[in-house]
């Protein structure tokens, strides 16, 4: 079946504008996680969705990044005013939560702030 | 909190040769453990995992086994080819359905 989407692939934006990154998770996956891999942090996770709503936000950086989901499906993951720093791919994942534990993971999506 | 630590790269070998990648966690309670593998331009997968001590988790030649008395999840594989020349993250996730925390990632390089 489909593996998890995202969408763009890439996107390079100028200091200090906004950008919106999507997710489409596996079908029937109730779990959907926001992961950023960088150079100098590796892995690093920023938030957790159960269905529509966020039980762990711990990750995310700033207020300048938020994320919503809707549907229980596709998530948006939206940094405001860019900086050099947000520079990274970051990663979806989603999960089934009956039971089993392993994370699927998209092909991501480069963001490159100039 | 939980951490994963896992051996500094990268590591080189040779075809046929044995490997290893140690990764060792700290973590309350009985996390699940897994391996993830990322290839030259390609995404996250998941390699193996085990979900209690004393596990094995296996794929592709490759094993590892939950050891809980020294909080180890060794990565190894008898006779490593061309083709697993990647990077190798070990991560722990202390329940379904939560945050996976990963290691730094080890390098394997390959060779004829």
């Amino acid at each position: 079946g489909a593996g998890v989407s995202q969408s763009p692939s890439n996107k390079v934006t100028e200091k200090g504008k906004d950008v919106e990154l999507r997710c489409d998770p596996i079908s029937g996956h109730t779990a959907l996680y926001w992961y950023r891999q960088s150079l100098g942090q590796g892995l690093e996770f920023l938030i957790y969705f159960q269905g529509n709503s966020a039980p762990d936000k711990s990750g995310l950086p700033s207020d300048r990044f938020s994320a919503e989901r809707t549907g229980g499906s596709v998530s948006t993951l939206t940094i405001q005013r860019t900086q050099q720093e947000d520079s990274a791919v970051y990663l979806c994942a989603s999960s089934s939560t009956s039971g089993r534990v392993e994370q699927y993971f998209g092909p991501g999506t480069r963001l490159t702030v100039t | 909190g939980d951490s994963v630590t896992q051996m500094e790269g990268p590591v080189t070998l040779s075809e046929e040769a044995f490997l290893t990648i140690n990764c060792t966690y700290t973590a309350t309670g009985y996390p699940s453990l897994f391996w993830y593998v990322q290839y030259p331009g390609e995404g996250l997968q998941l390699l193996l995992k085990a979900t209690k001590a004393d596990d094995k988790g296996s794929n592709k030649g490759f094993e590892a086994t939950y050891r809980k008395e020294t909080t180890s999840f060794h990565l190894e594989k008898g006779s490593v080819q061309v083709s697993d020349s990647a990077v190798y993250f070990c991560a722990l996730s202390p329940r379904a359905a939560s945050k996976l925390t990963f290691g730094t990632g080890t390098r394997l390089q390959v060779t004829l």
